[in-house]
């Protein structure tokens, strides 16, 4: 069990570039979550996968944010046209259960510096 | 929809000091509610949940909590700390209705030798 892998661990990008994040679940974990946190703050929901299906997006997630769990694996993060505002760690998640109540375990992060 | 508030956004203390992490949450419904230790430049880990029971929950590193319905609270708490709990730590609820957790902004835990 190598736990929750999130890469880059640091990105600095412009505004107006596109950036995206990966996140390596644990292995047969069925559920994956993605949030933000910004500094001062706690995680924010962002989307969840239950394996391949995404099935709740927050109103967090603008129409510049995408993610993807193509073969209910491994997920990508894709932000279009970056802004000052993103500027946050992304944080990803992954339970082996279908139950909110089954315990997340957390990656390190992402965190993203939009100049 | 649920929310959480963490009445202290900084605590600091003595090792071997007792500490008291303060959590309210607000629901409509039953909720589920979780504690998450965040050490520098790692990822949030669980210490410990409340899904239904005993109102008294003991997590890891010695940490335990109380649910309390009537004050809508869920403390944190840890007899005698050491200096390797310095952290950030954050409460979550989580309800029946939703498929999200929602955090609190966290208390820095910082504890002084």
């Amino acid at each position: 069990d190598t736990g929750v892998s999130q890469d880059p661990r640091h990105k600095i990008t412009k505004r107006g570039q596109n950036v995206t994040f990966r996140c390596d679940p644990i292995s047969e974990h069925n559920r994956l979550y993605w949030y933000r946190q910004t500094l001062g703050q706690g995680p924010e929901f962002l989307t969840y996968f239950q394996n391949e299906a995404q099935l709740e997006k927050s109103r967090l997630l603008s129409d510049r944010f995408s993610a993807e769990r193509p073969k209910g694996s491994f997920s990508t993060l894709e932000i279009q046209r970056t802004e000052q505002g993103d500027s946050a760690m992304y944080l990803c998640a992954s339970s082996i259960g279908l139950a909110l109540t089954d315990t997340q375990y957390f990656g390190p992060g992402t965190r993203l510096t939009v100049l | 929809a649920q929310s959480v508030t963490q009445l202290d956004s900084q605590v600091p203390v003595f090792e071997e000091a007792p500490v008291e992490l303060r959590c309210n949450y607000s629901s409509s419904v039953s909720v589920y509610l979780f504690w998450y230790v965040q050490y520098p430049n790692q990822g949030l880990q669980l210490l410990l949940k409340y899904l239904s029971g005993s109102t008294l929950v003991k997590g890891i590193n010695g940490f335990e909590a109380e649910f309390n319905k009537s004050q809508t609270s869920f403390h944190l708490r840890k007899p005698s700390v050491h200096i390797s709990d310095t952290a950030e730590y954050f409460c979550a609820v989580s309800d029946y209705n939703n498929n999200d957790m929602r955090f609190g902004a966290g208390t820095r835990l910082t504890v002084k030798p």
